[in-house]
């Protein structure tokens, strides 16, 4: 089975600064990655998802995420980040051959001005 | 375009009783289904899933059961709740026959007392 470890739990960030969340997955299959934001109180929203092709993926609100196969890694990235960008992140794996997925702990992003 | 409900958004209920916490889906056909719970400080366990009526897989063994009575309806229920019930319960569909994107509907926080 697949496992997802998001490396840190908590980002403080000030606004307009760059941001980087860390995701790291293991798998001996193929896979698909996919980021999601959570606002509070709110179901999970996506923000990108790798399934094939270019390594770098673009998604909503200036996100972008790069898969990186032999780290196993599916980084996620802002340049510049608004305090509405405030919320969880999770990052999560399914296999390319079955229906479910395997989300990380999530990371708490904190955009203060 | 596709839509996902849950209902109820908040529930209250006393240790012992019953629970029914209902997700339907609009805009899609034969979609997979999926219950998940997300307990406080910790990410998301996927609880069942079910890939058409009548068929439902349990993931994590426990006092829940889920039921899928139409095509685009899933229904997670308890005969009787425990403290550790309490939690954020997310419902979620996607294309049935592929592993894309699973989108999430706005959930139901349940505190168990």
């Amino acid at each position: 089975a697949q496992s997802v470890t998001q490396l840190d739990s908590q980002v403080p960030v000030f606004e307009e600064a760059p941001v980087e969340l860390r995701c790291n997955y293991s798998s001996s299959v193929s896979v698909y990655l996919f980021w999601y934001v959570q606002y509070p109180n709110q179901g999970l929203q996506l923000l990108l998802k790798y399934l094939s092709g270019s390594t770098l993926v673009k998604g909503i609100n200036g996100f972008e995420a790069e898969f990186n196969k032999s780290q196993t890694s599916f980084h996620l990235r802002k340049p510049s980040v608004h305090i509405s960008d405030t919320a969880e992140y999770f990052c999560a794996v399914s296999r390319s051959n079955d229906y479910k997925l395997s989300f990380g702990a999530g990371t708490t992003v904190t955009v203060r001005a | 375009s596709q839509t996902i409900h849950q209902w109820p958004a908040t529930l209250v209920q006393p240790v012992g009783s019953p629970l029914s916490l209902e997700c339907t889906v609009e805009g899609t056909s034969n979609p997979n289904l999926y219950w998940y719970r997300q307990a406080a400080g910790r990410g998301l366990q996927l609880l069942f899933y079910s890939v058409g009526i009548g068929q439902i897989s349990s993931e994590v063994p426990q006092n829940l059961s889920a039921s899928r009575p139409q095509d685009r309806q899933f229904i997670l229920s308890s005969k009787k709740l425990l403290l550790s019930d309490s939690g954020f319960y997310l419902c979620a569909w996607s294309v049935i026959g592929t592993t894309d994107t699973q989108y999430f509907g706005p959930g139901t926080r349940l505190t168990v007392l």
